[in-house]
């Protein structure tokens, strides 16, 4: 079956970075689109950035345009997500998540993994 | 702000049907032919209720349904239940990018 594990989230100060990743096992990883959401603590959901199977199509989300960047290797089936010039608004729930196939929304869901960004 | 509207929240008694809307601003109707759904259980991460529209993944109630409007699309929750107490987000693109609604609450009274 399909399972995502992200890992990576920790505390951080301000203008800090952070690489989150997320290893996925139970389907064909490269034939996927792959998709990062975060979720504000009490919030909704907020749609961050995908990336195309072959890494030849990323979007982005103007809150993090910039300064987040997404990455994959499907050698390893693991994506990743960079995070630079972490502000207090980047406090977060980070979910690596699978995209429906052939589209940009997604599908299964990891668990999350916990970024705070505080002084 | 979303660029997607739900209304904040919604209820229900048991057995009772529940439609929650999803607006959108887009004027291009093909915008809402791949409206997603998904449900999102307190300290859960969500999970796929409905995508392009009316299509239910294995495993969904057919409880739940899906239609779509001209600016938008719907869910429908029929004979409501305990367990359908969640939040519930709405998805489309918009260009090439994604957006969520701002959710839903539904409370099963």
């Amino acid at each position: 079956q399909v399972q995502l594990a992200e890992s990576g989230g920790k505390w951080v100060t301000p203008g800090g970075s952070m690489r989150l990743s997320c290893a996925a096992s139970g389907f064909s990883f490269s034939d996927y689109y792959m998709t990062w959401i975060r979720q504000a603590p009490g919030k909704g959901l907020e749609w961050i950035s995908y990336i195309g199977g072959d890494s030849y199509y990323t979007n982005y989300a103007d809150s993090v345009r910039g300064r987040f960047t997404i990455s994959r290797d499907n050698a390893k089936n693991e994506l990743y997500l960079e995070m630079n010039s972490l502000t207090v608004d980047d406090t977060a729930k980070y979910y690596c998540a699978r995209n429906v196939r052939g589209q940009l929304v997604p599908d299964y869901w990891g668990q999350g993994t916990l970024v705070t960004v505080s002084s | 702000q979303s660029a997607l509207t739900q209304p904040a929240s919604m209820s229900g008694s048991p057995g009772q049907s529940i439609t929650i809307s999803c607006t959108g601003t887009s004027p291009h109707s093909g915008t809402y032919n791949l409206v997603s759904w998904y449900q999102q259980r307190p300290g859960k991460p969500p999970r796929i209720i409905m995508y392009e529209v009316d299509k239910r993944p294995s495993g969904v109630s057919n409880r739940f349904s899906g239609s779509k409007s001209a600016n938008g699309a719907s869910l429908t929750i029929s004979g409501l239940q305990a367990e359908d107490e969640a939040d519930y987000y709405c998805c489309a693109y918009l260009g090439r990018s994604v957006v969520f609604g701002g959710g839903t609450k539904v409370t099963v009274l």
